[in-house]
């Protein structure tokens, strides 16, 4: 089945400064590539996703990119505030199956 | 639409006892999923339906496990006998078949404490 690894896992940054955070996937078939925002408590949320036909997708202060070759994709926050600081989690979906990154814990300091 | 709806939304137990966790899903979503979340191992998938059917149970943890799908609005969870290592957040997420349309709704989450 799909394998997805991501880091870092925790990731510490200043208020306006940028983030990244990647994840490698092992199954070449997989098509879809969903970014989930979960705050303390609180459910995942999808914040952006991209599909294996695009290289690249923007968002207001996040975008995603996909590099099927190398089978790895990075997520990007520009100018982080304090409201971004969440545990992030990458997914890769083949069809049904869907399956998560291990999580990054972002912190952004005020 | 309300959403997905889990209950309930919190339990406290006795190692040993039988728990049941559900799970309503979006209406019109043929695809339903459970998940595990631990903060040792993240988020596990635990298993997934389409149209009310098993595809997928490679990752539910024992025979102590089982979920049910018996009609298109309505999923369980069971574990019989519960242990305290069963202690974790359960999520269950809905969507719409196939590998194009991808997003999962989840529930609020079962918060699940085995004493």
């Amino acid at each position: 089945g799909e394998n997805v690894e991501q880091h870092p896992s925790t990731l510490s940054v200043q208020e306006g400064d940028s983030a990244v955070i990647k994840c490698t996937y092992s199954d070449s078939a997989s098509n879809y590539f969903p970014w989930y925002k979960q705050e303390l408590g609180k459910r995942p949320q999808l914040i952006i996703d991209i599909r294996s036909n695009v290289g690249e997708k923007k968002d207001q202060r996040i975008a995603v990119t996909l590099n099927k070759t190398a089978k790895h994709f990075s997520l990007h926050i520009t100018e982080t505030q304090p409201e971004d600081s969440a545990v992030y989690f990458c997914a890769a979906r083949n069809n049904n199956d869907m399956r998560f990154g291990a999580g990054t814990r972002l912190t952004v300091k005020p | 639409d309300a959403g997905v709806i889990q209950s309930p939304r919190h339990e406290v137990t006795e190692m040993g006892q039988e728990v049941t966790l559900r799970c309503k899903p979006i209406s019109g979503h043929n695809s339903l999923f459970w998940y595990r979340q631990t903060m040792m191992r993240g988020l596990e998938l635990l298993i997934y339906f389409n149209n009310n059917v098993p595809i997928d149970d490679s990752g539910m943890p024992e025979d102590r496990f089982s979920a049910k799908m018996p009609n298109a609005s309505f999923s369980t969870l069971k574990i019989q006998p519960s242990e305290p290592r069963d202690s974790a957040v359960y999520f269950c997420a809905s969507s719409r078949q196939g590998g194009n349309t991808g997003e999962l709704f989840f529930g609020e989450g079962s918060r699940l404490t085995v004493l």
